[in-house]
């Protein structure tokens, strides 16, 4: 009955190689977000998607790539891993995208370039 | 000038006493203030909002905020072992799209 979910929980990984991680949500909500955690527990946003349409994208290399075939889910598909990569990724959803509805978090992928 | 400021402690409490966190942040324009608990090796979850100036309350914990001054802050009272985490202060931009700036987090640690 998990809220968010994502999957893998761990991923570990050579550089180069490419990976995704998957998000879903059963909350109903309309807008889904990626954060990055890095080694200093800073939570930075990288994507938000409304209803299947990007409206937030940061300042992140172009090998990250979001896809989110409706509105229950959000993919992030990372091509040539670097070591730089290695944190932390939250996905979240909400109801609304310029309200102030919480968002509320999945467990978190821990990714591990080696 | 970093968006969302917070002292990263540790910030160190016995058991029963009130515990301070402190919050500024830099968008004059923000209306939405959140404080999320983070575990370690834990997701972010979500404990106050507060949207008006003064005092909101929920059970043990109270956010207060001052817009004028640009500062957010939560008391936890009767601070608990399990109260032990990160608190991450999170503030809503005010550019839209719910676009959410975080604090780097207060580790608090509360001894019995």
């Amino acid at each position: 009955d998990t809220a968010v979910s994502q999957t893998p929980k761990y991923l570990v990984t050579q550089m180069g190689n490419d990976k995704s991680i998957k998000c879903e949500q059963n909350l109903g909500h309309d807008t889904m977000y990626w954060y990055k955690q890095d080694s200093k527990k800073f939570l930075k946003i990288m994507f938000s998607y409304n209803n299947k349409e990007l409206i937030i994208n940061e300042t992140v290399p172009n090998r990250f790539s979001p896809k989110s075939p409706d509105k229950a889910h959000l993919n992030l598909h990372i091509n040539s891993l670097e070591l730089g990569d290695s944190a932390v990724y939250f996905c979240a959803s909400s109801q609304g995208s310029g309200g102030v509805q919480p968002q509320h978090f999945g467990d978190g992928t821990r990714l591990s370039i080696l | 000038q970093k968006e969302v400021e917070q002292n990263s402690g540790p910030l160190s409490v016995p058991e029963g006493a009130i515990a301070s966190l402190n919050c500024t942040y830099s968008d004059r324009g923000s209306q939405s203030f959140f404080w999320y608990r983070q575990y370690s090796g834990k997701s972010p979850e979500l404990i106050m909002s507060i949207y008006s100036n003064g005092d909101k309350e929920d059970g043990r914990f109270t956010a207060q905020l001052n817009k004028a001054s640009q500062y957010v802050s939560l008391l936890i009272r009767d601070s608990q072992p399990s109260d032990s985490a990160t608190y991450l202060c999170a503030v809503l931009g005010s550019g839209g799209y719910n676009k959410l700036i975080f604090g780097a987090g207060t580790r608090l640690a509360v001894h019995p």
